[in-house]
């Protein structure tokens, strides 16, 4: 069965340290990860995405994220973060469904960052 | 632009009431989702559906209901069956196996 654990619920840090939010998932089957962020009372806007190739995938806003398929992770980091980063960061998994023909994704519970001045 | 538009921002809902959630996208996308999202809990998927005139349910289906009949629209009714609609509902499609778009969400109230 599918899961996404994001290890740590809220994630304080202070302006312009480094941040490390992490992401861990099962699957029996190739997956496509995905890492998205959510501003207050908004929806979803995707961070970054790694389909196949290179394991380290650079996305917006200075966010990066390395897929470790050995240890099925997919930690999302940035070198140095600014207060406008809080929000919070949903990780998720995206695989083949054998049941539908088509795709199903599963997101995990959600990591908190704040960024204080 | 395009994009996915949700109506409305709020919506409060009263005990044994019917209410519907709207959801348009003009990406010209196959696939549209509905999750339900809790604070901690992350997005829990309703309802989706990849082609017209047909949709499956996702994990937490009970009390909802939808319909596409169009491309572009996938409603959302949140019958009175469901005993805690109190949630903020997202709307999303793809085009495939990649990125979800969102829209920007509706809050359910409950009175």
């Amino acid at each position: 069965a599918q899961s996404v654990t994001q290890l740590d619920s809220q994630v304080p840090v202070f302006e312009e340290a480094p941040v490390e939010l992490r992401c861990n998932y099962s699957s029996s089957v190739s997956v496509y990860l995905f890492w998205y962020v959510q501003y207050p009372n908004q929806g979803l806007q995707l961070l970054l995405k790694y389909l196949s190739g290179s394991t380290l995938v650079k996305g917006i806003n200075g966010f990066e994220a390395e897929f470790n398929k050995s240890q099925t992770s997919f930690h999302l980091r940035k070198p140095s973060v600014h207060i406008s980063d809080t929000a919070e960061y949903f990780c998720a998994v995206s695989e083949a469904s054998s049941s539908t023909g088509g795709f199903k994704t599963i997101f995990g519970a959600g990591t908190r960052l704040f960024v204080k001045a | 632009d395009g994009g996915i538009t949700q109506s409305p921002k709020y919506l409060f809902r009263k005990e044994g009431q019917n209410v519907t959630l709207s959801c348009e996208q003009n990406l010209n996308h196959d696939a549209m989702y509905w999750y339900r999202q809790d604070p901690g809990q992350g997005l829990r998927l309703i309802y989706y559906s990849q082609i017209v005139n047909d949709f499956q349910k996702g994990d937490i289906a009970e009390g909802y209901s939808v319909s596409r009949e169009k491309k572009e629209s996938f409603p959302l009714t949140v019958t009175s069956a469901q005993k805690n609609p109190t949630a903020f509902y997202l709307c999303a499609s793809t085009g495939g196996p990649e990125t979800q778009y969102f829209g920007p969400g509706t809050r359910l109230l409950v009175l």
